[in-house]
């Protein structure tokens, strides 16, 4: 079964701070995409990035920097110097297994990122 | 057009009324998506169109949920006989499919409160 897990319901820093966002995901699969959405008070999910299984190496933009571990099953998201615009709700998703032509996506249920001036 | 547009933005209906919400996808995108978001949860998946294939019905909550896709562009989600528990945020998304597992775009949703 295809599982995602986000443990951090919420989280409040104070701006500046670096945070870290956790995803923890469980699949069969040996080929597979982990994605990291954010969703701002505005309600519309802005894709943030994709990462496939094969490529390890951590991803660095501007002030987000992910973190892909295999042996752990994780794919870390960390805001370095938070700020108050980075409030929002931040999903990891996981492809799931296809039937035939369709693309499902396997949803955590979120982390509530609350950035504070 | 320029992003997914979802229409309307807000609905408040009566328990027993019939509901229709409207998807326009990104132009050139072949998939569409229909998730559900209820308060405070994450994506509930309901239904799934690609192209010319039959659609991924397989998360539609029940059989008062349907859903269609005229021309491939267009899509309307209907909720027969509205129920308090349909009271959430219903979100659209299009992929363009170009292989490999798509990046989804998302409308900002129709909240649908149903009394």
């Amino acid at each position: 079964a295809q599982k995602v897990t986000q443990a951090q319901t919420e989280i409040s820093v104070v701006e500046k701070e670096d945070v870290t966002l956790d995803c923890v995901y469980e699949t069969r699969d040996t080929t597979y995409y982990l994605f990291w959405y954010k969703q701002p008070p505005s309600g519309e999910l802005v894709f943030l990035i994709r990462r496939n299984s094969f490529d390890e190496q951590n991803e660095i933009s501007g002030r987000y920097s992910w973190n892909f571990q295999k042996s752990t099953s994780s794919f870390n998201f960390t805001i370095t110097a938070s700020q108050v615009v980075d409030s929002a709700v931040y999903f990891c998703a996981l492809s799931g297994r296809n039937a035939g032509n369709n693309r499902k996506l396997i949803w955590g249920l979120g982390t509530s990122l609350g950035v504070n001036p | 057009g320029a992003g997914v547009s979802q229409s309307p933005s807000n609905k408040v209906t009566e328990k027993g009324k019939d509901v229709e919400l409207r998807c326009d996808p990104i132009s050139g995108h072949t998939a569409l998506y229909w998730y559900r978001q209820s308060l405070g949860q994450g994506l509930e998946f309901l239904i799934y169109f690609q192209g010319n294939s039959a659609p991924d019905k397989s998360g539609l909550p029940s059989d008062r949920f349907s859903a269609e896709r005229t021309g491939g562009s267009v899509s309307t989600l209907t909720i027969q006989r509205t129920q308090q528990e349909d009271s959430a945020v219903y979100l659209c998304a299009s992929s363009l499919l170009a292989g490999g597992p798509d990046i989804q775009y998302f409308g900002a949703g129709t909240r649908l409160s149903v009394l």
